[in-house]
């Protein structure tokens, strides 16, 4: 039959303002968890990673914080702007050796409004 | 350095048909990552190749579905009697090196099947 698409979570922030979008990891041994930015009609743009030995890091305009005990991640974005305007995904690498692969999150709509 | 390409961008194909779906890694690339990507979705791993060897299949489904990335030339993503369910966009990605300790793949911009 058919498949029917889940609706993304949809965050609408007003230009200017930070930008926070959260995602939960399965998991636990995964080791790099990274964030990407698709927009639309394009394929995935990697944004920030960390590895799990941290718990924040620092990108231009981006920081990503990881919480191992509750398995989330989070992205902010500072000042937020209408280029920002994209779907973001979290992504997690178990760090298996040589089929390391990436397992993507099913991604977070944001919306900046003027 | 172009980026990783994909071609055709756009494919129509009647239930039944064939489908072949080319992705061009990065210069210096030689591992290469198909995903699928259905509307509103995320992307879900199909194949994980590397030059002349599949490493990781174990997300495309048995039948229908085979990836090779030979010697020379590029990936190739071929879908064998294509059925409505196969509809979706097929992103392909490559990487200089296998993915340990670092999570950045350079994605292309997707080939997107129709199955009339």
């Amino acid at each position: 039959g058919e498949s029917v698409g889940l609706h993304l979570p949809t965050l609408s922030v007003q230009e200017g303002d930070n930008s926070i979008i959260n995602c939960a990891y399965s998991n636990s041994a995964s080791d790099y968890f990274i964030w990407y930015k698709q927009e639309s009609g394009k394929g995935p743009q990697f944004i920030i990673d960390i590895r799990s030995n941290m718990d924040k890091r620092q990108g231009q305009r981006v920081t990503v914080l990881l919480n191992k005990t509750v398995k989330h991640l989070s992205l902010q974005i500072a000042a937020t702007q209408p280029g920002d305007s994209a779907v973001y995904f979290c992504a997690e690498n178990p760090n298996t050796g040589t089929a390391s692969k990436l397992t993507f999150g099913t991604g977070t709509r944001l919306q900046v409004t003027l | 350095n172009a980026g990783v390409m994909q071609n055709p961008r756009h494919l129509v194909r009647r239930r039944g048909q064939e489908a072949r779906l080319r992705c061009s890694p990065m210069k210096g690339h030689s591992h290469v990552y198909w995903y699928r990507q259905l509307p509103e979705e995320g992307l879900k791993f199909m194949v994980y190749l590397q030059k002349e060897n599949i490493i990781d299949e174990s997300g495309m489904p048995k039948e229908r579905f085979s990836a090779e990335f030979p010697k020379e030339g590029p990936s190739i993503l071929r879908i064998q009697q294509v059925v409505r369910g196969d509809s979706a966009a097929y992103f392909c990605a490559s990487s200089p090196r296998q993915l340990r300790n670092t999570g950045e793949l350079f994605f292309g911009e997707g080939s997107r099947l129709t199955v009339l």
